[in-house]
């Protein structure tokens, strides 16, 4: 099985500012088959990103994913209020498909 | 649109049993693979099981093999997840997903159906 641990486990930050957060493996995860969602409270998860970079179906451009291998990183470039939530990362490359625990990003 | 409306949740003793269901709606539900994914009160989310298109394919998370058992019917539109032997870890709400294949990520969730595995 997969790990994925996600940091930090929250983040603090003003609207406006840059958030970054990170996903990193326990193995290589295939074909950079990982993806990040995004929680709030009381609502199912939503697809922000798939491939470790490409954008869902209706994603603003401001939420963009990078890297490979072991080491993925979700950058928020400029916090909306409504992107103040949990985000996880998930990798399906492997049969047995694996969640991070989730980082929060609040409100500072 | 695309819709997924889970049902069958409750509260259920431990070692019982309880079927969920999941009606789709909004796109050919025939083509997709289809997966449980569930959410324990204030924690992360944890793959449960997934079924491919045509049945022909399934899978578990260990912590459910054996006592869990996932199947769609495809005439219907529906998914299934049925849960015996449960255990107090097994309390979370479930959510049933959609995926183009089982190497692409759920890109469709349902809101979800609370099982409460208490005495």
């Amino acid at each position: 099985e997969i790990v994925l641990t996600q940091s930090p486990g929250t983040l603090s930050l003003s609207p406006g500012e840059r958030a970054t957060l990170s996903c990193r493996a326990s193995q290589s995860v295939s074909s950079s088959y990982l993806a990040w969602y995004q929680q709030k409270p009381g609502q199912a998860p939503r697809l922000l990103i798939y491939g470790a970079s490409s954008r869902a179906t209706g994603i603003p451009d401001r939420f963009s994913g990078s890297g490979s291998g072991t080491d993925f990183t979700l950058t928020i470039s400029r916090l909306e209020p409504e992107d103040f939530a949990v985000y996880y990362c998930q990798q399906y490359g492997s049969s047995w498909w694996t969640f991070g625990q989730g980082t929060k990003v609040e409100i500072k | 649109q695309v819709q997924l409306v889970e049902s069958g949740g409750g509260l259920v003793k431990p070692g019982g049993s309880l079927r969920l269901s999941c009606a789709a709606s909004g796109f050919t539900f025939s083509d997709y693979y289809m997966s449980w994914i569930r959410q324990a009160p204030g924690k992360g989310l944890e793959w449960v099981s997934y079924i491919s298109s045509s049945s022909s394919y399934t899978n578990y998370a260990d912590s459910v093999k054996g006592r869990f058992t996932i199947s769609r019917d495809n005439a219907k539109n529906s998914l299934y997840l049925q849960m015996n032997s449960l255990r107090a870890e097994d309390t979370a709400v479930y959510y049933c997903a959609r995926s183009s294949t089982v190497v692409t990520p759920s890109d469709y969730w349902g809101q979800g159906t609370l099982v409460t595995v208490s005495s």
